[in-house]
């Protein structure tokens, strides 16, 4: 069964400092992968997406993607309070429309 | 530009009963998927439809759910007899083009079977 793993936190880090986000995947056919951040109660919001190995850098955030490895990862710089959220990662293993997405890592940015 | 409709967003059913759960995608969008997400889990694929057609229903349970996405309304899942295993938030996306990248989520309907 093709999966995606995420450590399911909370990670705490106080304001200021690098968040990292880390979730590996059981396909080494994935094409590509996509970072949601879930407010709690609120629907997922696509922060990133990363299909070639290496960095992607989009602002505060990071994305990381090492196949050879099958790992994902994503750095959030100077976090805030407002990053406190649920990441999702997500990987399009099947197909180009159906997404398998791992528990998601409740991040808690502390003031 | 509304974003994706989905209503209602609360929804209380007696095991047994029927939830019929609807939404309404951007102007534009013809690709609508669906997901379930369990309490502290993420979300799972159920089924993807395009208008009038059921393109990928392998996520969704074979007895009790349907779904569908008429030529005229929202697309509708529907959930009968059901029990309390089918509590979850169930969200549902759109798309103009089949690319997760272009898809945007609705708020989610949040299902409590008691």
């Amino acid at each position: 069964q093709k999966e995606v793993e995420q450590n399911s936190g909370p990670l705490s880090v106080p304001e200021g400092a690098i968040a990292s986000l880390n979730c590996t995947y059981s396909d080494r056919g994935s094409q590509s992968f996509f970072w949601y951040r879930q407010y709690s109660g609120k629907s997922p919001e696509l922060i990133m997406f990363i299909y070639s190995n290496g960095d992607k850098e989009d602002g505060r955030f990071t994305a990381q993607l090492n196949k050879a490895s099958q790992y994902v990862s994503l750095l959030i710089r100077d976090s805030q309070p407002s990053d406190s959220a649920t990441y999702l990662c997500a990987g399009d293993m099947d197909s180009s429309y159906k997404l398998i997405f791992g528990s998601g890592t409740r991040l808690l940015v502390r003031p | 530009n509304a974003g994706v409709m989905q209503n209602p967003r609360h929804l209380v059913r007696r095991r047994g009963q029927e939830a019929r759960l609807r939404c309404s995608p951007m102007k534009g969008h013809s690709h609508v998927y669906w997901y379930r997400q369990l309490p502290e889990e993420g979300l799972k694929f159920m089924v993807y439809l395009q208008k009038e057609n059921i393109i990928d229903e392998s996520g969704m349970p074979k007895e009790r759910f349907s779904a569908e996405f008429p030529k005229e309304g929202p697309s509708i899942l529907r959930i009968q007899q059901v029990v309390r295993g089918d509590s979850a938030a169930y969200f549902c996306a759109s798309s103009p083009v089949v690319q997760p990248t272009e898809a945007f989520f609705g708020q989610g309907t949040r299902l409590t079977v008691v």
